[in-house]
């Protein structure tokens, strides 16, 4: 069954540099790929999603990667600020239904 | 635009009773919504798919008995936790799809039910 890893190790980042967070998975690849952000105790929002056929996304200070091949996307904050401070979770489409499949998330700490 | 609510926010029971937490999608027509459970630093669990006027998917190991799910209306979806446990305390979150084919998901702020 897909499976989807996020690195559960939180990542500390100095502001002002660019933080990258990786989401891998393993089986089939998605349609697409979706980028969220969840602060403590509130729901995830909605970031940005990147389709099969992109190869890259921006939107403002972020930039998401697909690469099929490697089974890989990479989510990028540049010029990084320590209210991007949040867990970034991943998910991906289990089919052709509307259901996700969730990554752990990877909590960003960006540093003063 | 896209914004789902989530009532209550937070809710102390005792052990068997029942909850209802509300899912209301307040400016769009949401024709699938998603009932999440999360555990501390752990992923989103989904619990059970609700299409409006239909009765809700349940993923496995999620007993249908215990978290009732009623989709009556394009814009509320309502998760009841039946004689509820301890070990049912947990972070609820839904989730909705706009209507159209939107890959997106427009999640709720989440409800914190702590069972004594």
């Amino acid at each position: 069954s897909q499976k989807i890893e996020q690195n559960s190790e939180a990542l500390n980042i100095q502001e002002g540099k660019t933080a990258t967070l990786t989401c891998n998975y393993t089986n089939y690849s998605p349609a697409y790929l979706q980028w969220y952000r969840q602060d403590p105790g509130r729901g995830p929002v909605f970031l940005l999603l990147i389709r099969e056929n992109e190869k890259e996304k921006r939107k403002e200070r972020l930039k998401v990667t697909f690469d099929t091949t490697l089974k890989q996307s990479l989510f990028h904050i540049t010029a990084s600020q320590p209210a991007d401070s949040a867990t970034y979770l991943c998910a991906l489409p289990m089919d052709s239904n509307y259901q996700l499949i969730w990554g752990a998330g990877t909590k960003l700490i960006i540093k003063p | 635009g896209a914004v789902v609510s989530q009532h209550p926010s937070r809710v102390i029971c005792k052990s068997g009773t029942s909850v209802k937490i509300e899912c209301r999608s307040l400016d769009f027509q949401a024709t699938t919504m998603f009932w999440y459970r999360q555990f501390p630093k752990k992923s989103l669990m989904l619990m059970a798919t609700s299409n409006e006027g239909s009765k809700a998917t349940y993923e496995q190991g999620v007993e249908k008995d215990k978290f009732l799910i009623n989709h009556a209306s394009l814009t509320l979806s309502t998760l009841t936790v039946t004689s509820a446990h301890p070990e049912d305390s947990s972070f609820y979150i839904c989730s909705a799809s706009v209507a159209g084919g939107t890959d997106t998901q427009y999640f709720g702020p989440g409800t914190r039910l702590t069972v004594l």
